[in-house]
């Protein structure tokens, strides 16, 4: 039972470049949350999907799309990667109400130059 | 909106003293309340949550927490110290927006906690 796991744990690139952030649970979540983690800043929403087929934005979405393509697995996508996004990324998830648990996996540091 | 404040950017204790980080949070109905802890160079990890009942909570490691409505505080406290305990304690609040079926958290700024010897 590997809970909640997140490719790549390091990346770096350059601005403008693309990248993928993939999220996998294996618990049978209804759902998946990205976080970005900047320091004195705590973390911050990105973007959810409350169930499968549905997302949403969260505090911080603009310059993030997300895709929710089956119950497993949620991947952010950074289409015109900027410094800005320089940020430590974490995936979580919950099985739904507002009292669940959220587990969150080990986080992706993305270093944009 | 809700929000969360931890006002303690960084604390230092010595291993064995008691410990109190203070979280305050703003949220017009009964908020659901979270403390997670995160190790160096790992994820979060849940201690403790409050959504009902009994506003004294126990959580894993020895920590308890106190929901005060009055004051609109979520205390996190440990009686004794452990140099493992060293890490960044975020505390969260959540809302379950009537009849959907997610849950959405605002965390806090988050403290810093060091031990020594």
């Amino acid at each position: 039972n590997a809970g909640v796991t997140q490719t790549p744990k390091f990346q770096v690139l350059k601005t403008g470049q693309s990248m993928t952030l993939q999220c996998a649970q294996d618990m049978n979540h209804n759902s998946m949350y990205w976080y970005r983690q900047d320091p004195g800043m705590g973390l911050r929403l990105i973007y959810y999907s409350a169930s499968e087929g549905t997302t949403d934005k969260g505090e911080v979405p603009n310059g993030y799309n997300v895709s929710r393509l089956n119950k497993r697995e949620f991947s952010l996508r950074l289409e015109s990667a900027a410094p800005s996004q320089t940020s430590v990324y974490f995936c979580a998830s919950s099985a739904g109400q507002g009292t669940d648990t959220q587990y969150f996996g080990p986080g992706t540091r993305l270093t944009v130059l | 909106a809700q929000s969360v404040t931890q006002p303690d950017i960084h604390i230092t204790v010595s291993e064995g003293a008691s410990l109190e980080l203070r979280c305050n949070y703003s949220y017009g109905a009964t908020p659901y309340l979270f403390w997670y802890v995160q190790s160096p160079g790992q994820g979060l990890q849940l201690l403790l949550k409050y959504f009902s009942g009994d506003t004294l909570v126990q959580g894993i490691k020895g920590f308890e927490a106190e929901f005060k409505r009055s004051q609109s505080s979520f205390n996190l406290r440990k009686p004794s110290v452990h140099w493992s305990d060293a890490a960044e304690y975020f505390c969260a609040v959540g809302l379950d927006a009537g009849g959907t079926s997610y849950g959405k958290l605002t965390f806090g700024q988050g403290t810093i906690l060091t031990v020594h010897p």
